[in-house]
C-alpha cells in the first residue's frame, strides 16, 4: 500500500470554526489531490497540487484552500465550516500528472470523516 | 459530467466469476479506462486499467469491446471480501478523474 497518512482520523467542529486536515505522503510523489465523497457518490475533487508551492482548484473548490510547502505534505483548510462541508475527505498521490498510467495513476488515503455541526 | 455508467448493484455468488459491466460510449481515443474498489468507506483502492486491449493482473481482467464504448471487470473467483463499491472511470481533463456513483457489488456465500 501507498504510504498515505491522514489526520485526523475523524473530527467533529462547530459552524464558522476553521479546520485544517493534513495529508502526509512516504512516497516523494509530485501530484497530491484532495477529494470529498458523500454518502452514495462517488469523489469530487477539491484542489490538486502538481508540486511545492503549486496548486490548482478542482470542480468543489469554493470554501476550501490547500497549501504544500513540503512534498510530502498537503494540507486542506475550511476556512470557516458549514455544515455543507460534513463529508469525508480522502487525500490521493500520484507519481505524475502526465497521460497515462502507471505513473498517473491515483493512490488514496484512509479518509478522514468531518462532522460539522 | 460522469462519462460512465454503472448499474447500481449486483450480486454474484462466492467462488463465481463477477461480471461488472460499464457503459463510456463517449470515451475519446486517448483516454484511459480506470476501475477502483471502496470496501465499506475505505479509501479507494486501485484495481486495474486499460486503453484499448484487454488487461490482467494479480485481482482482476479488464475487458474493452473494440469500440471501446464499454468494458467489463471481471474477478475471477469472488470472496467475500470482494464485496465493495466498484468504480469504472474515465479521466475526463487534466489530473481529475470523474466518479460516479458505482456498482455496489454483494459477493453471497
Amino acid at each position: 500500500d501507498a504510504g498515505i497518512t491522514q489526520s485526523p482520523r475523524h473530527k467533529v467542529t462547530e459552524t464558522g470554526t476553521p479546520v485544517t486536515l493534513r495529508c502526509h505522503q512516504t512516497e516523494n510523489h509530485r501530484y497530491m489531490y484532495w477529494y470529498r465523497q458523500d454518502p452514495g457518490h462517488g469523489l469530487r475533487l477539491i484542489h490538486y497540487s502538481y508540486g511545492v508551492k503549486d496548486t490548482d482548484k478542482g470542480e468543489v473548490s469554493d470554501g476550501y484552500s490547500v497549501s504544500r510547502s513540503k512534498t510530502e505534505d498537503f494540507l486542506l483548510t475550511l476556512e470557516s465550516a458549514t455544515s455543507s462541508q460534513t463529508s469525508v475527505y480522502f487525500c490521493a498521490i500520484s507519481e505524475s500528472g502526465l497521460p497515462g498510467p502507471p505513473k498517473e495513476t491515483q493512490y488514496f488515503g484512509p479518509g478522514t470523516r468531518l462532522l460539522v455541526l | 459530467d460522469a462519462k460512465t455508467t454503472q448499474p447500481p448493484s449486483m450480486d454474484c455468488a462466492e467462488g463465481r466469476a463477477a461480471n461488472l459491466p460499464c457503459n463510456h460510449s463517449t470515451i475519446s481515443g486517448n483516454e484511459y479506462v480506470y476501475w477502483y474498489r471502496q470496501i465499506h468507506s475505505q479509501g479507494p483502492q486501485y484495481i486495474i486499467h486499460g486503453l484499448k486491449n484487454n488487461e490482467t493482473n494479480e485481482m482482476a481482467s479488464l475487458i474493452i469491446t473494440e469500440d471501446r464504448k464499454s468494458s467489463t471487470l471481471i474477478l475471477p473467483h469472488a470472496t467475500l471480501r470482494d464485496t465493495a463499491v466498484y468504480y469504472c472511470i474515465v479521466r475526463v481533463r487534466e489530473y481529475q478523474l470523474i466518479w460516479g456513483a458505482g456498482t455496489k457489488l454483494i459477493i453471497k456465500p
